[in-house]
């Protein structure tokens, strides 16, 4: 089946630790992008990479890092200068370099600070 | 950069009525607008889209309008189901490169 994996779905983390996101898709997209979603502020854009080895800052990239070394996978640093961690994140794909045929969403990760 | 108002934040309706989810846009170089589905525990799904050139658009049960001048545009659902039962984002995009999503309407269709 075609789609994109985030692992793990539930991930804590101790304050002051790094902690990295997977997301992998195997539905040959070019482009891939990073959403963190909080109650009543909808998804905000991290990250996002056009094509391999590229990527571009979203609205809220302090305190976040990424890596795109390979076209199926985009995973996502979470480090210790980012002030308040804990939300549901979202890893999205689309085809192309462009989301006019539709952004293709992962099932999530929820990411704890204890 | 583009900011995208969404309203109401809460909505429910009996089912079979319609429902309409509204929201306003920042950036009049703003020419893609879709809207995004999440179920509970998923990831946002693409139900429907419209672009600039295009007034409104349809697909069975829903139909999107986009009112430039007023920068704003809407989703209607018709003879609403519980499987409507959701919550919705609508986004804008200025040059298909990424997504601005509104702050989202959780859809609650009463039996």
């Amino acid at each position: 089946d075609g789609g994109i994996t985030q692992s793990p779905k539930y991930l804590f983390r101790k304050e002051g630790q790094n902690v990295t996101l997977s997301c992998e898709q195997n539905l040959n997209h070019d482009a891939m992008y990073w959403y963190r979603q909080d109650p009543g502020q909808g998804l905000r854009l991290i990250y996002y990479s056009q094509i391999v080895n590229d990527f571009q800052k979203g609205d809220i990239a302090e305190g976040y890092s990424v890596s795109r070394e390979k076209k199926e996978s985009f995973p996502l640093t979470v480090t210790s200068a980012q002030k308040n961690p804990t939300a549901f994140y979202l890893c999205a794909s689309s085809p192309g370099y462009s989301v006019l045929l539709g952004a293709f969403f992962g099932q999530g990760t929820r990411l704890t600070v204890v | 950069g583009e900011n995208v108002e969404q309203h109401p934040s809460t909505l429910s309706v009996q089912e079979g009525d319609s429902a309409v989810i509204k929201c306003t846009y920042s950036d009049s170089a703003s020419n893609y607008f879709p809207w995004y589905k999440q179920e509970l525990g998923k990831g946002p799904q693409l139900i429907i889209d419209i672009r600039s050139n295009v007034g409104e658009k349809k697909d069975q049960r829903i139909a999107v309008t986009l009112n430039k001048t007023a920068k704003h545009f809407s989703l209607h659902i018709t003879e609403t189901q519980p499987e409507d039962s959701a919550v919705y984002f609508c986004a804008a995009s200025i040059g298909f490169e990424k997504l601005t999503f509104g702050t989202g309407t959780r859809l609650t269709i009463i039996p």
